[in-house]
């Protein structure tokens, strides 16, 4: 079955800074990718996805880039800010697999101010 | 516009007891339905999911249980709670029609003691 690795698990970064988060996956077949955003206490966000015929998704400070060779893909915050502070986690799925999401172990980034 | 509700919102439960946690879907027919359960601190880890009435498919063994006794309703029971039940659970919901997009709903935080 899929497999979803991602790194790195905390990381920290000063605001205005980028932050790149990236997660690999086992199967070949997988052709959806979202990425969501939990804050404390609260429910998964999803924030952004892309889908394996695109090599790139932009949404103002935050893109997602698709290697489907490599079969890894990474999360992109720009100018970041104390807000974007959360645990974000990156998810595979496949066609035919009826929306069933496997999902990285997390990343939890820290913006100092 | 649609909307998922679950409840209730916090639950503590001694262990033995019976668990029963409910989640709702409205605005949408035919939704894929998905149970998570998320330790502190950890990933999303998928419990049962159901395309249907009546069809639920158990992701990892245990002594859970889910039913769906209606389009839009999708339950998660235990009739003996461990310790390691404790967690954060979300259910989670597709369209049923076209969509890979999954939305989380409020989550029920259970506490075991």
């Amino acid at each position: 079955g899929e497999n979803v690795e991602q790194h790195p698990s905390t990381l920290s970064v000063q605001e205005g800074d980028s932050a790149v988060i990236k997660c690999t996956y086992s199967d070949s077949a997988s052709n959806y990718f979202p990425w969501y955003k939990q804050e404390l206490g609260k429910r998964p966000q999803l924030i952004i996805d892309i889908r394996s015929n695109v090599g790139e998704k932009k949404d103002q400070r935050i893109a997602v880039t698709l290697n489907k060779t490599a079969k890894h893909f990474s999360l992109h915050i720009t100018e970041t800010q104390p807000e974007d502070s959360a645990v974000y986690f990156c998810a595979a799925s496949q066609a035919g697999s009826r929306g069933k999401l496997i999902f990285g172990q997390g990343t939890e980034l820290s913006v100092k101010p | 516009s649609q909307t998922i509700h679950q409840w209730p919102a916090t639950l503590v439960q001694p262990v033995g007891s019976p668990l029963s946690l409910e989640c709702t879907v409205e605005g949408t027919s035919n939704p894929n339905l998905y149970w998570y359960r998320q330790a502190a601190g950890r990933g999303l880890q998928l419990l049962f999911y159901s395309v249907g009435i009546g069809q639920i498919s158990s992701e990892v063994p245990q002594n859970l249980s889910a039913s769906r006794p209606q389009d839009r309703q999708f339950i998660l029971s235990s009739k003996k709670l461990l310790l390691s039940d404790s967690g954060f659970y979300l259910c989670a919901w597709v369209s049923g029609i076209s969509t890979d997009t999954q939305y989380f709903g409020p989550g029920t935080r259970l506490t075991v003691l």
